[in-house]
């Protein structure tokens, strides 16, 4: 059981919206950052979005970070076949003192 | 270009112990928090362990707190994972991640391919 919670999996059809969410407490998501993770099939993670809503260098502007309260949320607009993946939200606990993840989403394009 | 670089993994028997490292290259290791995330076969991610740029605080999984020790060597640009009494459910793809520079808690913005550890009679 993770301490944040995500869907299981998601889908949409190419060109569509998808939105993924996160929802935490006031010792992660409440009082911390979030970021995102995307991993493809076969692949090692990779940093999607930082403190909230940031795009590192290289990501298209497709994907998109918003935190409101201990929720966070994950939108990837202009949907596309190569955004299959499982997609990861995470964020420091004060309590913890650690990281926390959320389970995981999977999206599937139709 | 950043490179996290993985090593040591393998089958241990339950009760047994392995040490991971990762080298990395490409950027001022000495600079910045690491950490060690893992996933076991099929599941999601899991935070191991963390430890700052000078080594002065280190944070554990409470799965794997007095198990497990993280160490790095900022003169050899490596850090390490000293994994004891190793269980079962301890078998997973164990990643290192760049973290950040400075105090916070900075997202892993480098990941590493990852060894596959696998606890096994």
């Amino acid at each position: 059981q993770s301490v944040l919670t995500q869907p299981p999996s998601g889908s949409g059809t190419p060109g569509q919206r998808v939105t993924i969410s996160c929802s935490g407490s006031s010792s992660n998501i409440g009082s911390n950052a979030v970021n995102w993770y995307q991993q493809l099939p076969g692949t090692a993670p990779k940093l999607l979005i930082y403190s909230n809503n940031q795009r590192p260098s290289g990501v298209p502007d497709r994907f998109s970070g918003s935190k409101s309260g201990t929720s966070a949320s994950l939108a990837i607009s202009g949907l596309q076949s190569e955004d299959e993946a499982d997609y990861y939200c995470a964020a420091w606990d004060d309590s913890l003192k650690g990281w926390v993840f959320g389970g995981g989403t999977k999206v599937t394009v139709l | 270009e950043v490179q996290l670089v993985e090593a040591g993994g393998g089958l241990v028997q339950p009760g047994g112990s392995l040490r991971l490292s990762c080298a990395a290259s490409g950027f001022t290791f000495s600079s910045y928090s690491m950490n060690w995330v893992r996933q076991a076969p099929g599941k999601g991610l899991e935070w191991v362990s963390y430890i700052s740029s000078g080594s002065s605080t280190i944070y554990y999984a409470d799965s794997v707190k007095g198990r497990f020790t993280i160490s790095r060597d900022n003169a050899k640009n490596s850090l390490y994972l000293q994994m004891n009494s190793l269980r079962a459910e301890d078998t997973a793809m164990y990643y290192c991640a760049r973290g950040g520079t400075g105090s916070g808690w900075s997202a892993f913005d480098y990941w590493g391919q990852g060894t596959l550890v696998t606890v096994s009679s």
